[in-house]
């Protein structure tokens, strides 16, 4: 079956540095997405990776290790609006997207 | 401003009760598709389309249908066949040949049965 881990749960303090990781087992791969979700509210795209690496925006940044089946997003700088649960989706041989159940990330001042 | 609309935002709904779950987007997105979030859970796909006229079950189809008249429009009917319909429902659209398929969300519609 196809399957995506992330923690559930994660905290952090304001000003920190946070990685939150996610590792896959998917019947092909065609890239990693990040999003973002406030409660309540709807989810907002943060990254994509489909090759190996660093990918850097801004605060933010993805890493890929595709014979790992791994990716971590790693959050610099952390404020209290990035209170949120961040999700990690997968987008399989058949370009179906495949979610993790999300890792609510909670920041203390 | 461009953007994908979803009504209503929250909704109640007796037991044996079908209810319709609106979506538009003016985006000018061809695929649309709707996703069930349940607590501690991934997103669950239901329902896409691809195209006007045209769309396919996903993984968890049973007890909802959906129609795709126009662009524009995709809503979901959340049936009295579904055993246990109370959970966030969210619509997306990507735009025609993304190189990514990000998918661009609405705000969701929340729904309760009593």
């Amino acid at each position: 079956g196809q399957n995506i881990d992330q923690p559930t749960e994660m905290t952090a303090t304001e000003g920190a540095i946070v990685q939150i990781n996610c590792t896959y087992q998917t019947s092909g791969f065609n890239g990693l997405f990040w999003y973002q979700q406030h409660a309540g509210e709807a989810p907002t795209f943060l990254s994509y990776n489909v090759l190996d690496g660093l990918e850097e925006k801004g605060r933010f940044s993805s890493f890929l290790s595709r014979s790992k089946g791994y990716s971590y997003l790693l959050l610099k700088e952390l404020q209290m609006k990035d209170s949120a649960s961040y999700l990690c989706a997968v987008l399989d041989s058949n370009y179906q997207l495949i979610w993790g159940a999300g890792t609510k990330l909670i920041i203390k001042p | 401003d461009g953007g994908i609309t979803q009504s209503p935002k929250y909704l109640f709904r007796k037991e044996g009760q079908n209810v319709t779950l609106s979506c538009e987007q003016n985006l000018n997105h061809d695929a649309m598709y709707w996703y069930r979030q349940d607590p501690g859970q991934g997103l669950r796909l239901i329902y896409y389309s691809q195209i006007v006229n045209d769309f396919q079950k996903g993984d968890i189809a049973e007890g909802y249908s959906v129609s795709r008249e126009k662009k524009e429009s995709f809503p979901l009917t959340v049936t009295s066949a579904q055993k246990n319909p109370t959970a966030f429902y969210l619509c997306a659209s990507t735009p025609p040949g993304s190189d990514t398929g990000e998918l661009f969300f609405g705000e969701g519609s929340r729904l309760t049965v009593l």
